[in-house]
């Protein structure tokens, strides 16, 4: 069984559209997470959220937006898609968000491309 | 502010030999140490944690850290390198949130 998993795995747009990420954790953790890992490899955290909070990087642009119909998923909305949003997206869970010690667990990643 | 700095954005060994990667944090407070893997085209994987228990931490596939405080350091050791040991590994440390290292590749040569 898939402990956290992206939809799709590979994504390729022109720039202008808005499209959606999907993720799911089957691990009944309460927090989950959003990163973006660059063409070095760089991972950049984008947001985390429980049901009680959102936390965002101040330097996300509000073109991207975490949308969370329930716990067990965090989807990721991004609009007028730019070039320079081609990476690659991790979503990723942890047990209760609250930081310290804990392990997050990755889904396999939602590579995209904006032609 | 926490943060941690891996030396060696590529590393390259023979396989059998003695893997190190290198990793210093920095951490106002008493720090929690994560090392990740990701191989190719997947997402990344928990190796080892370290949380204070004790001071060198064993993890999967045979790799181990010790946490140096003198040092700062947190440093990846493997005693004999596999081929399938070829990936990207992050250090990364959390106190609030997780930050992750800029990474290193690994590569094993036959």
């Amino acid at each position: 069984d898939t402990a956290v998993s992206q939809t799709p795995k590979y994504l390729v747009t022109q720039m202008g559209n808005d499209k959606s990420i999907k993720c799911e954790q089957n691990l009944g953790h309460d927090t989950m997470y959003w990163y973006k890992q660059d063409s070095k490899k760089f991972l950049k955290i984008m947001f985390s959220y429980n049901n009680k909070e959102l936390i965002i990087n101040e330097t996300v642009p509000n073109r991207f937006s975490p949308k969370s119909p329930d716990k067990a998923h965090l989807n990721l909305h991004i609009n007028s898609l730019e070039l320079g949003d081609s990476a690659v997206y991790f979503c990723a869970s942890s047990q209760d968000g609250t930081g310290k010690g804990e392990t997050q667990y990755f889904g396999p990643g939602t590579r995209l491309l904006v032609l | 502010a926490q943060s941690v700095t891996q030396l060696g954005s590529h590393v390259s060994v023979s396989e059998g030999a003695l893997v190190l990667l290198r990793c210093n944090y920095s951490s106002s407070v008493p720090p929690y140490l994560f090392w990740y893997v990701q191989y190719p085209n997947q997402g990344l994987q928990l190796l080892l944690k370290y949380t204070s228990a004790a001071t060198l931490v064993k993890g999967i596939n045979g790799f181990e850290a010790e946490f140096k405080k003198s040092e700062t350091s947190f440093h990846l050791t493997k005693p004999s390198a596999h081929m399938s040991d070829a990936a990207e590994y992050f250090c990364a440390v959390s106190e609030d949130d997780m930050r992750f290292g800029a990474g290193t590749r690994l590569t094993v040569k036959p």
